[in-house]
């Protein structure tokens, strides 16, 4: 089975160059998550989906970040403009939802990352 | 809200020796899960083992056990018998009962094994 799919794997671009990354979850699964990874700061969640519906996104830092899920399979996270600060690793990951008895919370499964620079 | 602490930023084991990575956890939920992950230098999280809150043995897979102390809020993970390829970033993430939310991940202990 496929597992998370990400592109582009690195990504460089230029300060104010708009960037869009993209995810395709692993099938049947029913949540998306945006993570960004840096050395400074970690691992820090920034958005995620619920049946492609956005549900908690207080981890953007600012709104030149948008993300959108317009259907079960897609989702992109886009930056727009890009600065130096934007740069880190950012994964994407799906579950699928929590349930039976007694009560299972599943893991995430991540993506391989996309590497961002941006100069 | 949740929080993760992992208290050792990095450790070293000798090969085939047993290792222990801390992690304690604060949260007010009464039902909740806890995960470790592996990230070794090629950048990859990979899902290593699962505690649920009302478990009642600890969990086990393969190598890895986790030592689940629910009065202490503590899940630290054991590795048995390290390998080289051991050797990897390890987070403790945890999530609780607001459906998909607050699934939230430690600072992660670097763990180097040494031949």
């Amino acid at each position: 089975d496929a597992g998370v799919i990400q592109s582009p794997r690195h990504e460089v671009t230029e300060m104010g160059q708009e960037v869009t990354l993209r995810c395709k979850p692993i099938s049947g699964h029913n949540s998306l998550f945006w993570y960004r990874q840096t050395m400074m700061r970690g691992l820090e969640l920034l958005i995620y989906f619920n049946n492609n519906v956005p549900i908690d996104d207080s981890g953007m830092p600012e709104d030149r970040f948008s993300a959108k899920m317009p259907n079960a399979s897609f989702s992109t996270l886009k930056i727009q403009p890009s600065e130096p600060r934007d740069s880190a690793v950012y994964f994407c990951a799906s579950s699928f939802p929590q349930g039976g008895y007694p009560l299972r919370y599943n893991e995430q499964f991540f993506g391989p990352g996309t590497r961002l620079t941006v100069l | 809200a949740q929080k993760i602490t992992q208290t050792q930023p990095g450790m070293f084991v000798q090969e085939k020796e047993a290792v222990t990575l801390d992690c304690t956890y604060d949260t007010s939920d009464p039902s909740y899960g806890l995960f470790w992950y592996k990230q070794p230098s090629s950048g990859e999280m990979i899902f290593l083992i699962y505690q649920g809150s009302y478990d009642q043995q600890n969990a086990t897979e393969g190598r890895y056990s986790l030592n689940f102390q629910k009065a202490r809020k503590s899940a630290n993970l054991v590795i048995s018998a390290s390998q080289l390829g051991d050797s990897a970033m390890y987070f403790c993430a945890t999530e609780g009962d607001n459906y998909g939310q607050n699934f939230v991940f430690g600072p992660g202990t670097r763990l180097s094994v040494l031949p």
